[in-house]
């Protein structure tokens, strides 16, 4: 088990690019989720897969972004047409579904992206 | 609407001396789980120390201890015998049962003091 893996780590991009991100969970783990933090803030959630399906979306996720997660193993988070407004760290993290109790998730390292 | 306040944007403590981090959380619900994350400078968020709501005996792990006061709505995390790896930046979050969304507050940069 080596954890919640993200690539790339940092990012450079130009405004109006596409850029995508990868996530690669902890194996046994059947719920991923992304969130976005920006400069002192704390994380905000973007949004969230049980297995293939993504079962929600927040209002922060404008349709410049998609979200999958194929097969129910890793995901990947594209931006489009990139804003300045954009940047931030992207994090990935991945739980474990138990009945009896809350899902502790475990966090990636992130990918810093930064829009010129 | 669930809120998380951490009114303490930064924190010092002395190496082996102890500190405590304040948290408070404004929620309806009265079936919820808190927890305490640590953000070490450009490294990954790791799970200091998790509370559930319904359990009145407060949680630890090692030199990591909260105090919760369900009424208060008040949880806060007391680092005993402070290390200079304790420093970091330390998020308290809260999640409702039977859903997945963490709600984070805007953490706490604690600096240990050589």
């Amino acid at each position: 088990d080596t954890g919640v893996s993200q690539d790339p780590r940092h990012k450079i991009t130009k405004r109006g690019q596409n850029v995508t991100f990868r996530c690669d969970p902890i194996s046994e783990h059947n719920r991923l989720y992304w969130y976005r933090q920006t400069l002192g803030q704390g994380p905000e959630f973007l949004t969230y897969f049980q297995n293939e399906a993504q079962l929600e979306k927040s209002r922060l996720l404008s349709d410049r972004f998609s979200a999958e997660r194929p097969k129910g193993s890793f995901s990947t988070l594209e931006i489009q047409r990139t804003e300045q407004g954009d940047s931030a760290m992207y994090l990935c993290a991945s739980s474990s579904l138990d009945s009896l109790t809350v899902d502790t998730q475990y966090f990636g390292p992130g990918t810093r992206l930064t829009v010129l | 609407a669930q809120t998380v306040t951490q009114s303490q944007p930064e924190m010092s403590v002395q190496e082996a001396e102890t500190v405590t981090l304040s948290c408070t959380y404004d929620t309806s619900e009265s079936d919820y789980y808190l927890f305490w994350y640590k953000q070490p400078p450009s490294r990954q968020m790791i799970l200091v120390i998790r509370q559930e709501a319904y359990k009145q005996q407060n949680a630890t792990e090692n030199r990591f201890s909260v105090n919760f006061q369900k009424a208060a709505k008040s949880f806060s995390l007391k680092i005993s015998d402070s290390q200079l790896g304790d420093a970091a930046m330390y998020f308290c979050a809260y999640i409702r049962a039977g859903t997945y969304k963490y709600i984070f507050g805007t953490g706490t940069r604690l600096k240990v003091l050589a």
